[in-house]
């Protein structure tokens, strides 16, 4: 029962570098999103889908791009990293109706950019 | 000012004493509220969800809703070590809206 799997777990990219976090889950969720956590700010959202094919705007979307191709999947891109974005991601899966108080998390995604 | 307030600690307790864990919001129209403890190098999971106003129990531990104040509390009874983590109140207003989180409040429990 794998439930969300993120990798890679650890990240260092240097400043205008791009990558992808990767984000699967295997519970057949509608909605998956990406959260940052960062120290006196708790865990802010960035991009969230509600379905194959469907995305919008968190809190704290730029730098940040989304796609969502499959059920399953729901990469993170950034474009060109920042040290602003040195933070642990997290990506999370929900059904859409009233069950989906229930949130899943992954395990999480330390990025450092220097 | 923040929507959702909660004193990140970190909060220092013996093992058996009651831990309250507290927060406040600043939105009336939220609804739907919930606990999360966080393990350190963790994810968040979910720990209590409540719906508007009211108490609920689940073995050691209790959520509590004030709506009138805008204020909700979790309660660890008999608290043990492996209690020890982050704890972070979340909300939101219906059902399928995004989740508004607090800072979280970093809880140890000593042996």
């Amino acid at each position: 029962n794998a439930g969300v799997t993120q990798t890679p777990k650890f990240q260092v990219l240097k400043t205008g570098q791009s990558m992808t976090l990767q984000c699967a889950q295997d519970m057949n969720h509608e909605y998956m999103s990406w959260y940052r956590q960062d120290p006196g700010m708790g865990l802010r959202l960035i991009h969230y889908s509600v379905g194959a094919g469907i995305t919008d705007q968190g809190e704290v979307p730029n730098g940040y791009n989304v796609s969502r191709s499959t059920t399953e999947d729901f990469p993170l891109r950034l474009l060109s990293a920042a040290p602003s974005q040195t933070s642990v991601y997290f990506c999370a899966s929900s059904h859409r109706d009233p069950s989906g108080n229930t949130i899943y998390f992954g395990e999480g995604s330390w990025l450092t950019v220097v | 000012q923040k929507e959702v307030e909660q004193d990140p600690g970190p909060l220092s307790v013996p093992e058996g004493a009651i831990v309250s864990l507290n927060c406040t919001y600043s939105n009336s129209a939220f609804q739907y509220f919930m606990w999360y403890r966080q393990y350190s190098r963790k994810g968040p999971e979910l720990l209590m969800y409540t719906y508007s106003s009211g108490n609920k129990e689940d073995g050691r531990f209790t959520a509590q809703v004030d709506k009138s104040s805008k204020y909700i509390s979790l309660f660890i009874r008999d608290s043990q070590p492996s209690d020890s983590a982050t704890y972070l109140c979340a909300m939101k207003v219906t059902s399928g809206s995004r989740l508004t989180f607090g800072e979280g409040t970093q809880l140890t429990v000593n042996p």
